[in-house]
């Protein structure tokens, strides 16, 4: 019973480089998130996705890119990153609201510590 | 827009006593509320909710949180603290009659430490 899965947990990066963060999940959720935690800020969404097929911005989305690979998958992509992504980064799931269901809570994976030097 | 506030960083306990964590939240209809936890190098664990009815709502670990519209507050409570209670607390809210459903607005988190 595996629920959300992250891959890699750490990762240090030169500015610049590109990398993505893999997530999975295995209760069959139509809905995937992606977030960030910084110190004193909370989380704040990245990029979600309400079902498979379909990406649409959260509120910190610039300098990133998704891709819901499938129903299980939904991968997040630093193209170039920068210093101020340094963060760890939290993947979720949730049912989806076309089930009557939107007042479901949202289940997170363990996240991936993410340095930019 | 919605919005959460925990108006306290840090909250510390004696093990045995009462624990209080704020929220107080801002939406503009009714609101879904939510109370995570997050204890080292993981992710958020969901506690408990509030949609609709009673406004004392029970969740795992022994947590309860009171829904008080009028004053627009969802402070989660545990009637004697254990010192594995010590971890981050988070408030989430999203707002009913939202254009996006989907959305979580997240409070800033509260520490809490329980000393034994």
């Amino acid at each position: 019973n595996a629920g959300v899965t992250q891959t890699p947990k750490f990762q240090v990066l030169k500015t610049g480089q590109s990398m993505t963060l893999q997530c999975a999940q295995d209760m069959n959720h139509n809905s995937m998130y992606w977030y960030r935690q910084d110190p004193g800020m909370g989380l704040r969404l990245i990029y979600y996705s309400a079902s498979e097929g379909t990406t649409d911005k959260g509120e910190v989305p610039n300098g990133y890119n998704v891709s819901r690979l499938n129903k299980r998958e939904f991968s997040l992509r630093l193209e170039s990153a920068a210093p101020s992504q340094t963060s760890v980064y939290f993947c979720a799931s949730s049912e989806a609201r076309n089930r009557g269901r939107v007042n479901q809570p949202q289940h997170f994976g363990d996240g991936t510590r993410l340095s930019i030097l | 827009a919605q919005s959460v506030a925990q108006p306290e960083d840090q909250v510390n306990v004696a093990e045995g006593n009462p624990l209080t964590v704020k929220c107080t939240y801002s939406v503009s209809g009714n609101p879904y509320l939510f109370w995570y936890v997050q204890y080292p190098n993981r992710g958020l664990q969901f506690l408990l909710k509030y949609i609709t009815g009673d406004n004392l709502v029970k969740g795992s670990y022994g947590f309860e949180a009171e829904f008080n519209k009028s004053q627009t507050s969802f402070h989660l409570k545990k009637p004697s603290a254990l010192v594995s209670d010590s971890a981050l607390y988070f408030c989430a809210v999203r707002d009913i009659r939202g254009r996006d459903d989907y959305k979580l607005s997240f409070g800033a988190g509260t520490t809490v430490t329980v000393r034994a």
